[in-house]
Formats: structure tokens, sequence, C-alpha cells
């Protein structure tokens, strides 16, 4: 069975432009949910997505944004991209029917320089 | 604010020891419990969940709760240098059981020869 799969491993931006990152969940499972990783701290929750809807959202603002897809995959946008932004983004995704396990995808380096 | 607290480490042990990984959390109200083992650089793996006081145990990985201290751990048995990584334990949202996992700093664990 296919984990679950993130694009692109490594993104390189400037300040001030926007970030696109792409993940696609194991198969047979609707919900997604988004984190960051940034040097030194704790995974961040961002956002969770379940049935192409946004469910929850985390302590970030609101240039930070996402959807989901008919076929559950999911995207994550960031923009007006600052310094600290710099981060692994880390996508994970979870069973339909009620399990509570989350299961990472390998992340996505974003270095905003 | 919920918070998911884990010794700071680094912890060393020699190859065949017990390794022992400790976390608390603050929402009595939490349900599920995870272990993630996360190797430099790369993704979080899910190794051990936990949802009923007791322990649990999936070969040389017991996990125990105890709901009453609000206490989780983590034992290797038998570690081996391929399991120095960090470990990272995470709690579920009680207001959300399907959604969003709060995550410790985690624990750097080294196991030598």
């Amino acid at each position: 069975e296919a984990g679950v799969t993130q694009s692109p491993t490594h993104l390189i931006k400037t300040r001030g432009q926007q970030a696109t990152l792409r993940c696609s969940p194991i198969s047979g499972h609707t919900s997604v949910y988004w984190y960051q990783q940034a040097l030194g701290l704790g995974l961040q929750f961002l956002l969770w997505y379940d049935e192409g809807e946004e469910r929850n959202r985390g302590n970030f603002p609101p240039r930070f944004s996402g959807r989901q897809f008919p076929n559950y995959s999911s995207e994550l946008n960031v923009n007006a991209l600052e310094l600290e932004d710099s981060a692994l983004y880390l996508c994970a995704s979870r069973l339909a029917g009620g399990t509570y396990e989350q299961y990472f995808g390998p992340g996505t380096r974003l270095t905003v320089t | 604010q919920k918070e998911v607290e884990q010794n700071s480490g680094p912890l060393s042990v020699p190859e065949g020891a017990i390794a022992s990984l400790n976390c608390t959390y603050s929402d009595r109200g939490s349900q599920s419990f995870f272990w993630y083992r996360q190797y430099s650089g790369k993704s979080p793996e899910l190794i051990m969940f936990i949802y009923s006081n007791g322990d649990k145990e999936d070969g040389r990985f017991t996990a125990q709760l105890n709901k009453a201290s609000q206490y989780v751990s983590l034992l290797i048995r038998d570690s081996q240098p391929s399991d120095s990584a960090t470990y990272l334990c995470a709690v579920n949202d009680r207001g959300s059981t399907l959604g969003r996992l709060y995550f410790g700093r985690g624990t750097q664990l080294t196991v030598w020869p």
C-alpha cells in the first residue's frame, strides 16, 4: 500500500512570494492534516480537511490556506512568504470511519530567502 | 492551551538495554495517545498507539497509559543503534477526537554499541 506522498520535496522561495504544497493521502483515507515543523520547534497544527471541508485550523495567520479536492488530495498555500515560514511542512492522513491514527508523508522542506 | 511534555533528553542507553521515554499531558479528557519516531531529516513514523489504560506491546515496544496520572510512556526493549532517533508523544484533541494532534517537543534517544 502506497503511503502519503507530498510534492515537491524541496521548495525555495523569496520573501513575499507564494508557495503551493501538495499532498496525496493513503488510498481510502479521507482526512488530511497539515503540520509545520520549524527548526527547534515541535510540530504545530495548521489545518484539517475532511470530505472536502476545512474542519479546523491552528493558530496561524490567514495567509496560510488550503483546500481538499474530490479525490481527497490536498493543497497548502502560503501567501506573502516570510523568512520564519521556513520549515518542514508535513501532511498526514487518516482512514475514514472513525479511526484515530494519522500517518505522515515525507514532507516538503520550504526555504524562504 | 493543551500541553504535552516529554523528557527533555537526550537519553543515551547502551545496545541491549531498555530505553524508557515518558510523556505527560494536560487535557484530562484526551482519549488517544501516539508515539512517533523521527529520524534526523525525515518525517515522523507512527510506531505505537494506545487508547485504554494499561500496557500495549508490539514487538520490542511497549506503550503504557495511565489516564488518572495523565501519563503515557514508551519502553523499548533490547535497544538497537537503529532505534537512535527523536521520539514524539502525541495526544488527541478531546473536543474533536478525529481532529488534530498535540505533540510534545520530543526526546532524542541515542543507543550506543
